[in-house]
């Protein structure tokens, strides 16, 4: 069974710390994505990644970056956190080709105080 | 570019009626077409999906979907309404590598 895990369900921040969100997929799939969910917005593409070392901007990505040092984990950085970053944050993998069907994992709350 | 159309945020529904949940896109290639449902704190799973092919398309759960192109549409069907139907569901277009637009997504409560 496919398998997206993110390091935590619920995250609470201060202003102007660096956070770290953390993914790891066990099927070996060359793509990553994060995405964030807001109310009313449905889900925004922040970074995506098509191979070890490699990414693209998505279209959000103002404020984050990412590190992909490894094919299975895909790692999601505020390096200062402002209160508008508080959002759910969807951690996603296909494989390669880009089109295919994505799975996501099971999200992080993050509120920023 | 790419974008999906989802009206009504909130949807009512009576148990054991239908589920009718519409999605129209644009899109200057044909896309690749997706319904995702995600229930309280839970990621996205997918329902169904079409790439090419017929165009009536059957998920998990019973629902169903069927893509229009003369519409741009690709509606989400299920018959019968359960209490288990309550979700968030969003319909995603793709029509390039990597690239996957999501509509605003529709509230689905269900009403015993």
């Amino acid at each position: 069974d496919v398998k997206v895990t993110q390091s935590s369900r619920y995250l609470v921040k201060r202003t102007g710390e660096k956070v770290f969100l953390e993914c790891v997929q066990d099927m070996d799939h060359e793509n990553m994505f994060w995405y964030r969910q807001d109310p009313g917005l449905g889900l925004r593409l922040i970074y995506f990644s098509y191979d070890v070392k490699m990414k693209e901007k998505g279209d959000i990505p103002e404020g984050y970056s990412v590190s992909r040092e490894k094919k299975e984990r895909f790692s999601l950085i505020l390096e200062s956190a402002s209160t508008n970053q508080t959002s759910m944050y969807l951690c996603a993998s296909t494989v390669a080709g880009g089109q295919e069907t994505q799975y996501f994992g099971p999200g992080t709350r993050l509120l920023v105080l | 570019a790419q974008s999906v159309t989802q009206l009504g945020s909130h949807v009512s529904v009576s148990e054991g009626a239908l589920v009718l949940l519409r999605c129209n896109y644009s899109s200057s290639v044909p896309p690749y077409l997706f319904w995702y449902v995600q229930y309280p704190n839970q990621g996205l799973q997918l329902l169904l999906k079409y790439t090419t092919g017929a165009t009536l398309v059957k998920g998990i759960n019973g629902f169903e979907a069927e893509f229009k192109k003369s519409e741009t549409s690709f509606h989400l069907t299920k018959p019968s309404a359960h209490m288990s139907d309550a979700a968030e569901y969003f319909c995603a277009v793709s029509d390039s590598p990597y690239r996957l637009a999501f509509g605003k997504g529709n509230q689905v409560v269900v009403i015993p």
